[in-house]
């Protein structure tokens, strides 16, 4: 079982509506989970953290973490064109050092 | 805050010879800095991690004697590819951790490498 797994395909959201992502993860002991934006051709960027469980908000982001059923997730309201890219799930991993454990991503892509 | 630079942003260079991939971290002092690959559509793969003063930790499969790891300050960490050939062609990006904030990661803007 991968570390972390996130939903394969494209996700095709028209502007304005609610993208929603999905990551799984298989070490229970994790403590920290992040989502990252990549643009074709660039490095990742960090848009959210969570270590709790539950919702944290930022903007037009909401990440949501469940602890007991090993999932995170992502939700962008108001979709925009701009928010079209890769999204990076990752998990602290079970190495310590404070690696990462990152999934395949997920490519969203936002029809005007 | 918290952020990476690289450089150079690209590099071409041919069969055999080495290249030399510096990060830094411009506003915090980072104690471990990581250096991923990233081959078209496909994820980031963990190369090194690498912590100031000390000897890099190589994830299994990569070798130590062809990518070299020197973390020589907390705001500089350089990779050199050793005797580089086309299929080292790749996306190369580092990430620092920030004081206080440990596990979250911060990227450089990456390096495209193509061997010839």
């Amino acid at each position: 079982q991968k570390e972390v797994e996130q939903n394969s395909g494209p996700l095709s959201v028209p502007e304005g509506a609610i993208a929603s992502l999905n990551c799984t993860y298989s070490d229970r002991g994790s403590q920290s989970f992040f989502w990252y934006r990549q643009y074709s051709g660039k490095s990742p960027e960090l848009i959210m953290f969570i270590y709790s469980n539950g919702d944290k908000e930022d903007g037009r982001f909401t990440a949501q973490l469940n602890k007991a059923s090993q999932y995170v997730s992502l939700l962008i309201r108001d979709s925009q064109p701009s928010d079209s890219a890769t999204y990076l799930c990752a998990v602290t991993a079970l190495y310590g050092n404070n690696r990462l454990a990152f999934g395949k991503g997920n490519q969203v892509v936002v029809i005007p | 805050g918290a952020v990476v630079s690289q450089h150079p942003s690209r590099v071409i260079c041919k069969s055999g010879t080495s290249v030399k991939i510096e990060c830094r971290s411009l506003d915090f002092q980072a104690t471990t800095m990581f250096w991923y690959r990233q081959f078209p559509k496909q994820s980031l793969m963990l190369m090194a991690t690498s912590n100031e003063g000390s000897k890099a930790t190589y994830e299994q499969g990569v070798e130590k004697d062809k990518f070299l790891i020197n973390h020589a300050s907390l705001t500089l960490s350089t990779l050199t590819v050793t005797s580089a050939h086309p299929e080292d062609s790749s996306f190369y990006i580092c990430s620092a951790s920030a004081p206080g904030a440990l596990d979250t990661q911060y990227f450089g803007p990456g390096t495209r490498l193509t061997v010839l």
